[in-house]
């Protein structure tokens, strides 16, 4: 069983559109992620969200929207896509993001190409 | 604020030799240390974490690390490298004020094992 799933593995799209990538944990875990990461393999937090609530929204575009049904799933929405939005988008989950020593649980990613 | 700093965006070694990946980081407040691996075209998984206790923290695949308060160092080594490892290496940082929600990662630190 995979613990942290993501859909679709691969996006290639054009610039101007709208798109959706979902994730699933079966972890159990209470806080999910979602992460970009550019071509030279920086890592960075985009959202980090606990039992349904936005905790971190860091300093991204409105027109990037995450939305969490429940605890165990995470979708971001883009809309409007750009060129720079190119990256590998990964989802993480840990089992409780307050106290900052939980292990974080990495999805396969999903590499985004916008043409 | 915190940071991380990954020494060497890339480093090649010898099937069989020491590997030594460095990470300095700056927190003003105790700290709680990661490395993570990324294997090409796959998530970041857990290589080991520093939260307290025990300076010498052992992970899996046989890598350790070294929380050096004094050096704001944690760098990971491991004795004999195998094919295996070749890997892309991220050290992150939290801690109890920002919690997990915002973890800070390293650049990274692509690792070449040579036969």
């Amino acid at each position: 069983d995979t613990a942290v799933s993501q859909t679709p593995k691969y996006l290639v799209t054009q610039m101007g559109n709208d798109k959706s990538i979902k994730c699933e944990q079966n972890l159990g875990h209470d806080t999910m992620y979602w992460y970009k990461q550019d071509s030279k393999k920086f890592l960075k937090i985009m959202f980090s969200y606990n039992n349904k609530e936005l905790i971190i929204n860091e300093t991204v575009p409105n027109r990037f929207s995450p939305k969490s049904p429940d605890k165990a799933h995470l979708n971001l929405h883009i809309n409007s896509l750009e060129l720079g939005d190119s990256a590998v988008y990964f989802c993480a989950s840990s089992q409780d993001g307050g106290q900052g020593a939980e292990t974080q649980y990495f999805g396969p990613g999903t590499r985004l190409l916008v043409l | 604020a915190q940071s991380v700093t990954q020494l060497g965006s890339h480093v090649s070694v010898s099937e069989g030799a020491l590997v030594l990946l460095r990470c300095n980081y700056s927190s003003s407040v105790p700290p709680y240390l990661f490395w993570y691996v990324q294997y090409p075209n796959q998530g970041l998984q857990l290589l080991l974490k520093y939260t307290t206790g025990a300076t010498l923290v052992k992970g899996i695949n046989g890598f350790e690390a070294e929380f050096k308060k004094s050096e704001t160092s944690f760098h990971l080594t491991k004795p004999s490298a195998h094919m295996s490892d070749a890997a892309e290496y991220f050290c992150a940082v939290s801690d109890r004020r920002t919690g997990g929600f915002k973890t800070i990662f390293g650049a990274g630190t692509r690792l070449f094992v040579k036969a």
